[in-house]
């Protein structure tokens, strides 16, 4: 069964403009991380943002934040004010509870228009 | 600089014939991986090793193997038992396995078997 669903295979966006790149995912484990990682081109893997399961806050870093909903088992990432450079492709993953395997989405391309 | 280094970026081998890839890290992180990534897809795990001279299978061993003899290398070499060689090949390596903390990539390789 899929653990990390990212349902956006690609997304525009005006410059300047947020967006918001969707990612469910599916545990039974009280304890889990969530992570965003932007693959450029040239491909590396760079890390965004990370959210804990018993975080009581949203995490943000930047222009990046993260849209925790626990209920719906939903950890969407918002890029705001959107740059040309943030063109790459994104890729939502989850470590659940100590376990060393880390899953990934599918990955959504995102695509910035000037 | 601190960071993972992969080794080299393009290699090219015929079929049938093993092929080491190189993963060396100063980050002096415990926990060492290698993922597998195909064309539009998410990364899958290959090997992941938490201390030295121990390691353990990902999903998709098969065809691959992988030694831990120093805290700083991780070695993948692709067998001619693996069916689909071509694919880019990450490693990275974290803080400590279990931790909730990202995970470093290194620039990958792309492996081409003709």
């Amino acid at each position: 069964a899929q653990k990390i669903t990212q349902t956006q295979p690609g997304m525009f966006v005006q410059e300047k403009e947020a967006v918001t790149l969707d990612c469910t995912y599916d545990t039974s484990d009280p304890s889990y991380g969530l992570f965003w990682y932007k693959q450029p081109s040239s491909g590396e893997m760079i890390f965004l943002i990370y959210q804990g399961s018993y975080d009581q806050q949203n995490a943000t870093e930047g222009r990046y934040s993260l849209n925790f909903q626990k209920a719906r088992k939903s950890a969407n990432l918002v890029i705001s004010a959107s740059q040309l450079g943030d063109s790459a492709m994104y890729f939502c993953a989850m470590r659940e509870g100590w376990n060393n395997d880390m899953r990934f989405g599918a990955g959504t391309r995102l695509t910035v228009k000037p | 600089d601190g960071g993972i280094t992969q080794s080299p970026k393009y290699l090219f081998r015929k079929e049938g014939q093993n092929v080491t890839l190189s993963c060396e890290q100063n980050l002096n992180h415990d926990a060492m991986y290698w993922y597998r990534q195909d064309p539009g897809q998410g990364l899958r795990l290959i090997y992941y090793s938490q201390i030295v001279n121990d390691f353990q299978k990902g999903d998709i061993a098969e065809g691959y193997s992988v030694s831990r003899e120093k805290k700083e290398s991780f070695p993948l070499t692709v067998t001619s038992a693996q069916k689909n060689p071509t694919a880019f090949y990450l490693c990275a390596s974290s803080i400590n396995v279990g931790d909730p903390y990202e995970q470093y990539f290194g620039p990958g390789t792309r492996l081409t078997v003709t």
